[in-house]
């Protein structure tokens, strides 16, 4: 079956530093959604992008913040300069079509990111 | 995507009993529904979705019913087993968004 995959699955960085945490997408698909998880809190949205643009972001998702798709197979998150707050799993996700949300079938494993 | 959360509801059943986890949604406007299961160190697994058409939709050994006047959505699941073990996460989408909205999640632990 096809999966999303993600790396570093875990990342330690200092406060104050750019992180750049990688996805690779499910080969077809045209969509891909940034999600994170604090501990023991909900899964949230950060940001959508299709067509190398974004397509829809959250409150979280400020100008610390940028995606890419530096090419055909990889979807990146920067982080510019990290926050302890910033600490979180972050899941890739992707799907062939947006259908607005529906059916996000593909999760990555997620990438755990500690700020020091 | 460890969802460790003292304050997770916990739901414990014993093997081969059904479980009933439920999720109250805040957004009348949202139309799509998705139940999630998050093992340990993993993300999110899609389960079954339902949208506001509807008010039941089957899978294999799950059922998820969806009441819009009460804004309350359940995942039932039969003769849980081990596997099931997880947390559990319903997640809302509304119109033309992309995002989705996860509510807070429950823990389900099947005893042997």
């Amino acid at each position: 079956e096809p999966e999303v995959t993600q790396t570093p699955s875990h990342q330690v960085t200092q406060m104050g530093q750019e992180v750049i945490l990688r996805c690779v997408p499910i080969s077809n698909h045209l969509y891909f959604y940034w999600y994170r998880q604090i501990l023991g809190q909900k899964v949230e949205f950060l940001v959508s992008f299709y067509n190398n643009e974004i397509s829809e972001k959250s409150e979280i998702f400020d100008d610390q913040f940028s995606v890419e798709r530096p090419d055909g197979s990889n979807f990146t998150l920067k982080i510019r300069s990290t926050k302890l707050e910033d600490s979180a799993m972050y899941f890739c996700a992707s799907s062939e079509a947006q259908s607005m949300g529906r059916g996000l079938k593909f999760f990555g494993p997620g990438t755990r990111l500690t700020v020091l | 995507g460890e969802s460790v959360g003292l304050h997770l509801p916990t739901l414990s059943v014993q093997e081969g009993d059904n479980s009933i986890i439920n999720c109250a949604y805040s957004n009348s406007a949202s139309d799509y529904f998705i139940w999630y299961k998050q093992e340990s160190g993993k993300g999110p697994q899609f389960i079954i979705d339902i949208r506001s058409n509807m008010d039941k939709r089957q899978g294999q050994r799950v059922t998820v019913l969806l009441n819009k006047t009460v804004k309350h959505l359940s995942l039932q699941i039969a003769a849980t087993q081990p596997g099931d073990s997880a947390v559990y996460f319903c997640a809302e989408n509304t119109g033309t968004a992309s995002k989705l909205t996860f509510g807070t999640g429950t823990r389900l632990q099947v005893t042997l």
